[in-house]
């Protein structure tokens, strides 16, 4: 069974840090490029970063640009997202999201497989 | 503010069809493929739709897609109860060298 597993989440201070992870299973991890996609009651769900199956191209999306950084290690299955300078806007529930097999060019882009998501909350 | 744009709502009967649209722009629609998403209440997201108009393996053909230049549309007909979600449409935008998604519709089943 496909399975991906977050971790990391919780109650931080404004300018804190975190490190969420996500570990997965059922499903050869180095052959799929990985999203993190988070989700407020307000905003919907918004995309935040993408990186390649082997680290070699990474995105984010711009209000997280130079604050988050995307990671992963394929030797354990595992996806991180070290989260600094978090801001109260920051509070949402982020998901570790795995991108379809056609994922990374030609226009192919769908998000097959999500994790159950880790809580973060930003408050003082 | 959503990149891709999806009314809030839609209301039907069970048993009725419903329609939900997702409008862009050609940097994302119009230059590529277009997935749709099931959020249940109180789970994640599920992808229903992939490459504009296609189902994974164990969603039934009630739900279909489709894409028309920097537009596409989610169809569910037959609606059950059960179909009552949140629905989102998502892509990938080359000029922001993002991934975006639409708003998000909520279904309600009457």
């Amino acid at each position: 069974e496909v399975q991906l597993v977050e971790s990391g989440g919780g109650l931080v201070q404004p300018g804190g840090s975190l490190r969420l992870s996500c570990v997965v299973s059922g499903f050869t991890f180095s052959h799929f490029s990985m999203n993190w996609v988070r989700q407020t009651p307000g905003r919907g769900l918004e995309w935040l970063s993408y990186i390649g199956s082997r680290s070699d191209v990474i995105y984010y999306e711009d209000s997280v640009k130079g604050r988050f950084t995307i990671s992963r290690d394929n030797a354990k299955n595992s996806l991180y997202l070290q989260m600094n300078s978090l801001r109260a806007e920051d509070t949402a529930l982020y998901y570790c999201v795995r991108c379809g097999v056609k994922c990374g060019g030609g226009g192919y882009y769908d998000l097959d497989v999500w994790g159950q998501g880790t809580a973060v909350t930003v408050s003082s | 503010q959503s990149v891709l744009t999806q009314s809030p709502s839609v209301f039907a009967a069970p048993g009725q069809k419903v329609s939900i649209s997702c409008s862009g722009r050609d940097s994302n629609i119009g230059n590529n493929y277009v997935a749709w998403y099931q959020q249940l209440p109180g789970t994640a997201p599920k992808l229903l739709i992939y490459d504009n108009d296609k189902r994974p393996s164990g969603i039934p053909d009630r739900f279909s897609g489709s894409k028309s230049g920097t537009s596409a549309t989610l169809g569910i007909t037959g609606l059950q109860t059960g179909d009552e979600a949140d629905y989102y449409c998502g892509t990938w935008d080359d000029y922001l060298a993002a991934g975006v998604f639409g708003g998000g519709t909520k279904v309600t089943v009457l």
